[in-house]
């Protein structure tokens, strides 16, 4: 079964950093790219970055270029999404998904998200 | 950037009856535009790519029309299981960006 498998929900502070994970399995993880969205509470999609893990080639928004890092290790077939300061407005639901030629480079398997909450 | 405007913001259909969804660009896309469906506490589910093209295992009822910059999907007769939000995405151009989202509700 294709699937991505996002690590668990945060709870962090003003500042401190963070780094959530995507793993890729079922599939070939190098071949395909995989991007990442966010969803603040009660609010709709926003399409932050995107990563391919074959040759770390990274493509970034430019609403969240400066803001987050997108990495990849293709030798666990994981991708991360990272803050190295967090703010509250990072607060959101984070989903990666990975984006097919055959679908037109739309995202075609979705991860089950990773809620991220800032507070203090 | 271009900018998605979804219409309307919350449909209200009966089941069994048709909805009608509605996406616009603010400038061409050409075909290339997606459809999601969201249900409560879920990941987005891609339904349509390519303006009009049905994702594996997505049933027959949904429909999706358009090209440039006015675009369509259709629900031909709503299950229970098909009140949800739904998004439509370009990918044309350089950011992909989605739009706003239609919660389509009970009647």
């Amino acid at each position: 079964e294709v699937q991505l498998v996002q690590s668990g929900a945060e709870v962090k502070k003003p500042g401190e950093s963070l780094k959530i994970s995507c793993k890729g399995s079922g599939y070939s993880f190098t071949s395909y790219w995989i991007g990442w969205v966010r969803q603040m509470p009660g609010k709709g999609l926003e399409w932050m970055g995107i990563i391919y893990p074959g040759d770390s080639d990274t493509r970034y928004s430019p609403s969240f270029q400066g803001q987050v890092t997108i990495s990849a290790d293709k030798s666990i077939s994981t991708a991360y999404l990272q803050w190295s300061s967090l703010k509250a407005s990072d607060t959101a639901m984070y989903y990666c998904a990975r984006d097919n030629t055959v679908t037109d480079d739309a995202f075609d398997i979705w991860g089950q998200g990773t809620m991220v909450t800032v507070s203090s | 950037e271009i900018v998605m405007t979804q219409s309307p913001a919350t449909l209200s259909v009966s089941p069994g009856e048709r909805a009608t969804l509605s996406c616009r660009a603010s400038q061409s896309v050409s075909s290339n535009l997606a459809w999601y469906q969201q249900k409560p506490g879920q990941a987005p589910r891609l339904l349509i790519y390519g303006a009009s093209t049905r994702a594996t295992g997505i049933p027959a009822r949904f429909s999706g029309s358009g090209s440039g910059t006015e675009f369509t999907l259709t629900i031909s007769s709503l299950q229970s299981e098909d009140f949800a939000v739904y998004y439509c995405q370009q990918y044309n151009n350089w950011p992909p960006t989605f739009g706003g989202g239609t919660k389509v509700e009970i009647k």
